[in-house]
């Protein structure tokens, strides 16, 4: 249980276009998801924080009009940069931590590799 | 600034042998904490939680935690190859509920055959 799948898992693409990265939980419900990033080396930052139904709560530094994220069902979330550039290049990862348990475990997504060139 | 504190290392430990990783936070208030294993180029996979003072044990793994000092650390038996990884120490801040986690930099381990 408490699978958590990211599509796509790679993705290059051209400066100045918008990519989206999807966040499904596949076997349980996911009131809340989480977006990190992780540069080369780096450990992972938190970026922001999704509630399904709601706005999502970003990380001072992070630009809410260039991630845009959606969190429509209680089973996606999606991550959009807007008008990438190469310093978006990164690792970007999406964990999910459902309403049913007590604890605060989150379970993380396999990550999407972002080029932007 | 709230963080989590890492050796990064590299910590080499021979087969066979315990490994011991260690970790410090800031936030007193967190009340969440949690071990994962990185591989290169994959996303963290949960080993462990814990939640109250003391020892947490799941197969050759044993997680500590001590709120006085502000330190949890992660035992590994009996290491082995595959154990060879990053170990990330992570904590919730206090205020909890749908916080996401702050990471520590990561310690990276060497498990030499």
């Amino acid at each position: 249980g408490a699978v958590v799948s990211q599509h796509p898992s790679w993705v290059i693409c051209k400066s100045g276009t918008s990519v989206k990265i999807e966040c499904r939980s596949l076997d349980f419900q996911a009131t809340t998801m989480f977006w990190y990033r992780q540069f080369p080396k780096q450990s992972l930052m938190l970026m922001a924080t999704s509630n399904e139904g709601s706005k999502a709560t970003y990380e001072q530094g992070v630009e809410k009009d260039k991630f845009l994220i959606n969190h429509a069902s209680l089973t996606l979330s999606t991550l959009t940069v807007t008008s990438a550039h190469p310093e978006d290049s990164s690792f970007y990862i999406c964990s999910a931590r459902g309403d049913s348990s007590n604890t605060d475990t989150q379970y993380f997504g396999p990550g999407t590799r972002l080029t932007v060139l | 600034q709230k963080e989590v504190e890492q050796n990064s290392g590299p910590l080499s430990v021979p087969e066979g042998a315990i490994a011991s990783l260690n970790c410090t936070y800031s936030d007193r208030g967190s009340q969440s904490f949690f071990w994962y294993r990185q591989y290169s180029g994959k996303s963290p996979e949960l080993i462990m939680s814990i939640y109250s003072n003391g020892d947490k044990e799941d197969g050759r793994f044993t997680a500590q935690l001590n709120k006085a000092s502000q330190y949890v650390s992660l035992l590994i038996r009996d290491s082995q190859p595959s154990d060879s990884a990053t170990y990330l120490c992570a904590a919730t801040l206090s205020g909890g509920g749908a916080d996401g986690l702050t990471f520590g930099k990561g310690t990276h381990l060497i498990i030499q055959p």
